[in-house]
Order: C-alpha cells, then structure tokens, then sequence
C-alpha cells in the first residue's frame, strides 16, 4: 500500500516558472525523499530531508516537511524543459524500504 | 548512472511462463531492494535482501521469489505469469542497511501477453 499522495497529479507550467509539488503521508517516519523518473526510466534520487528537519536546498530545489501536518512540498525554481518528468515522494520509517506516493507528472514547456 | 545494472531492459513473455530478472548492484553495496511500478499499484516495495540474507518483505506474491548471491547479485524470479503481472521492475542497492538514499537501476519492463 502507499503512504503518500501527492497533489496534483499533473502540472503543467511555461520555462522559467517555479514548480510546487505536494506530499502527504500517514506514518510516523525517519526522513522523507523526493526521487524523479524520465519516461519509463530509472529513479533518480533528488534530495532528502530528515524528520528533525524543516527545510532543505539543494540548486534549484527547495523541501520543505511539517511532521505535524504529515506533509512535504517540494519547489523547483525556474523551472527548465529537461525538468520534465515525474516526482515521487517517498517515506522511510521503521525499516528501510521507501514507500512511495503515486507522483507528479510535470511538464514544463519550452 | 547509479552504478546499478539490471537486464534484461524488456522482457516479453506468456501467461504461464516463468522469467528471471538480474541486478547487479552498485560496487560495494550490500543491501538490494526489489520494486515492482505498475499502473494501478504505482511504486511497491516487494523484498529486500542484505548480504545474502532476506531482511524485509513487502506485497510480494508467493509466485515471485528472489535471492542474493555470494557475489551480492541479486535475481527476482517470476513465475505462473499473469496479465497483471506486466510492469517495470527495479532494483535498487545502498551500502549498508540504512535511512539514506537508495540507487536506483534502470528497471526491466515486462510484458505478459
């Protein structure tokens, strides 16, 4: 089963705009991930912020996580043609495993 | 690229049948998680292995095993082939067991006609 939803379920946004994702999960965790996927590809693992913090950069990337609200947002700034893909969030908590929300496709147009 | 490979890349197989996938993970690391991505499931967790040893299980169906060798290859066997069994599998490995990022192969598609 899945821990997370993200929100919305598409975007779609013009080059040079900022791009906010959001994620919501159920359970107490350790950290939470944002991994992204090209097309039919591999995960590409973007940040990671754990559950004693509440924000994390990283280039033009921007996580935030609330643990009261169970909730996490991921920013990209400036937003680029090649960000085209889509996000995943995903959990750990009491075992290594990543639990995965079902993603964001965004699409940023040229 | 992660360092993880995984073949085949695309696998087109019968129901019934029986395929094998392969990972081999990045230099080094001794844990391998298994992921199954299909449309109606998403990103599902089915089985992890740390250094020959089965550390954790997720919704893994008793039709699908797998294992991890001496030389920390590890292979998901699918068998019985259903149509619902048509997805992208993944393999991932980190260094040891822990809460950190997991590096991610490119997958192998499977199609169950």
């Amino acid at each position: 089963s899945q821990q997370g939803e993200e929100d919305p379920q598409a975007l779609s946004i013009q080059e040079g705009e900022n791009a906010t994702m959001n994620c919501s999960y159920k359970t107490s965790i350790n950290n939470l991930q944002w991994y992204r996927q090209n097309s039919g590809r591999g995960l590409v693992h973007l940040i990671l912020i754990r559950s004693n913090e509440r924000e994390k950069h990283s280039g033009r990337l921007r996580v935030t996580l609330d643990t009261s609200k169970k909730s996490s947002s991921l920013l990209i700034t400036a937003s680029r043609a090649a960000d085209t893909a889509s996000y995943f969030c995903a959990t750990q908590g009491g075992s290594e495993k990543l639990v995965f929300g079902k993603g964001t496709k965004l699409t940023v147009n040229p | 690229d992660s360092g993880v490979t995984q073949t085949p890349k695309h696998l087109i197989t019968a129901t019934g049948q029986r395929v094998t996938l392969r990972c081999s993970p990045r230099s080094g690391d001794l844990s391998v998680y298994w992921y199954q991505q299909s449309l109606d499931q998403g990103l599902q967790f089915l089985i992890q292995y740390y250094n020959g040893e089965e550390r954790a299980k997720g919704n893994i169906l008793e039709r699908f095993s797998a294992q991890q060798f001496p030389d920390l290859h590890s292979e998901l066997n699918l068998s019985s082939l259903e149509l619902g069994d048509s997805a992208l599998y993944f393999c991932a490995s980190t260094e040891t067991v822990t809460y950190n990022e997991q590096f991610f192969g490119p997958g192998t598609r499977l199609t169950v006609l």
